[in-house]
């Protein structure tokens, strides 16, 4: 069984940079045909994609962060990242690892890591 | 800003079956796979149903997936108080602001 995990700071000041890692065991990340997903939920809000890399270390990004964002993978460690620079109080949600498959659907999914951005 | 809308609430007694709409355009559900998720209170969203109607392993028949046009539509029928949860709808949105996208989410209660 699949199983991705969310690891990084809690807290983040205000400008600095969000550093969050997804491991993933049960599985191979280079596995053809998926793509590895960061989506997040701000308290008590609906969900928002954040980007997506591929094992070969192409990335797509939501247009509306793409200059903010940076998303790595380390197939030796099977697992992928994600930066988020220049932070603020606004980027203080619940933050999900998650596969995206063949159709598009997001199929396996980490239990998310509350970041809180906040001097 | 979501680009799909679902309806905020729905309600039901247990046994009833309830209906959930996502709207959208031809640039997402119009022209690609919809995929619906389950978020129970304090966890992580769960794949309900995929490519418009399919169900993954272990979810059992009484959910159910539609798509007509720009619209979804999730159903649960037999409704169990263990239903109580947000549901999202999701897509691929294909104009000039290309991304994966969510609906607005709806908050399913039982009587």
């Amino acid at each position: 069984q699949l199983q991705l995990q969310e690891s990084g700071s809690g807290l983040v000041k205000p400008s600095q940079t969000l550093s969050l890692t997804c491991a993933v065991s049960g599985g191979s990340i280079s596995s053809g045909g998926y793509s590895w997903s960061w989506i997040r939920q701000p308290p008590g809000k609906g969900l928002e994609w954040i980007g997506y890399i591929y094992h070969s270390g192409s990335t797509y990004y939501n247009p509306s962060l793409k200059s903010r964002v940076t998303i790595s993978v380390d197939r030796s460690k099977n697992q992928f990242s994600l930066k988020l620079s220049s932070v603020t109080a606004a980027d203080t949600a619940v933050y999900y690892c998650a596969r995206r498959g063949w159709l598009q659907e997001f199929d396996y999914w980490g239990q998310g890591t509350l970041v809180t951005v906040s001097s | 800003q979501s680009v799909l809308t679902q309806p905020p609430s729905v309600s039901a007694a247990p046994g009833q079956k309830v209906t959930i709409s996502c709207s959208g355009s031809s640039s997402n559900i119009g022209n690609n796979y919809v995929s619906w998720y389950q978020q129970l209170p304090g966890t992580a969203p769960k794949l309900l149903i995929y490519d418009n109607n399919k169900r993954p392993s272990g979810i059992p028949d009484r959910f159910s997936g539609s798509k007509s046009g720009t619209s979804a539509t999730l159903g649960i029928t037999g409704l169990q108080t263990g239903d109580e949860a947000d549901y999202y709808c999701g897509t691929w949105d294909s104009s000039l602001s290309a991304g994966a996208v969510f609906g607005t989410g709806t908050k399913v209660t039982v009587l």
